[in-house]
């Protein structure tokens, strides 16, 4: 079973703090591993995304941070805000195709 | 642009009931693919559908089904419903270029069965 293990379930984090999202997958022949956001009654919406060529990649606030020999990859979010409360979902993909596995997903709270 | 419309939002069925799900992509995408959530099993992967043709497939019973249309939009049945197929239903679609393409999500749609 091809899996994407992701921790926390669920994260609360005052506004200004970091976010850390953490992930870990098994099958090497993985080859982009994006990371998702999901608002309440919304689909999920492609926030960040890394090729296991790159240890890191930063867009604004969000930074991907990524482990190949560990296999390993996490989110941070810096700055935290309480517009980023959502769940947060790792995924990886394999190829060209569009067979995404997802992580478990962390539903972020940003407090006041 | 238009985004990826998935009709209907919301569904109530009865079990032993058949459902069929509409997907229309975002214009000129060729790929979609259909994804079930649910609070239990997450996001899972049901199928990828790329110029009318069944690309890949998850791990679900021949109950779930689809198909795609010459101009990419693609529906999605579901026969001999069971409680659990209980979901949101979630489509997507990527433009016609390989590679670590975006897929872009709609907003789904809430089957409930009973």
């Amino acid at each position: 079973q091809q899996q994407v293990k992701q921790s926390p379930q669920s994260l609360i984090v005052q506004k200004g703090g970091i976010s850390i999202i953490n992930c870990a997958y098994e099958n090497t022949a993985f080859d982009y591993f994006p990371w998702y956001q999901q608002f309440p009654g919304k689909g999920p919406a492609l926030l960040i995304a890394i090729r296991p060529d790159v240890s890191e990649k930063k867009e604004g606030r969000f930074t991907i941070s990524f482990n190949k020999s560990a296999k390993q990859f996490s989110l941070h979010i810096m700055d935290s805000q309480p517009g980023d409360s959502a769940t947060y979902f790792c995924a990886a993909r394999t190829g060209g195709y569009q067979k995404v596995t997802f992580g478990t997903g962390t539903k972020l709270q940003v407090i006041p | 642009k238009a985004g990826v419309t998935q009709t209907p939002r919301y569904l109530i069925k009865t079990r032993g009931q058949q459902v069929t799900l509409s997907c229309s992509p975002i214009s000129g995408h060729r790929s979609v693919s259909w994804y079930q959530q649910t609070p239990g099993q997450g996001l899972q992967f049901l199928f990828e559908y790329f110029s009318e043709t069944q690309r890949n497939k998850g791990n679900f019973p021949g109950r779930f089904s689809g198909r795609q249309f010459s101009n990419s939009r693609s529906e999605m049945n579901v026969s001999t419903l069971e409680l659990g197929d209980s979901a949101l239903y979630l489509c997507a679609s990527s433009p016609p270029t390989g590679g670590n393409t975006e897929a872009f999500f709609g907003q789904g749609t809430r089957l409930t069965v009973v």
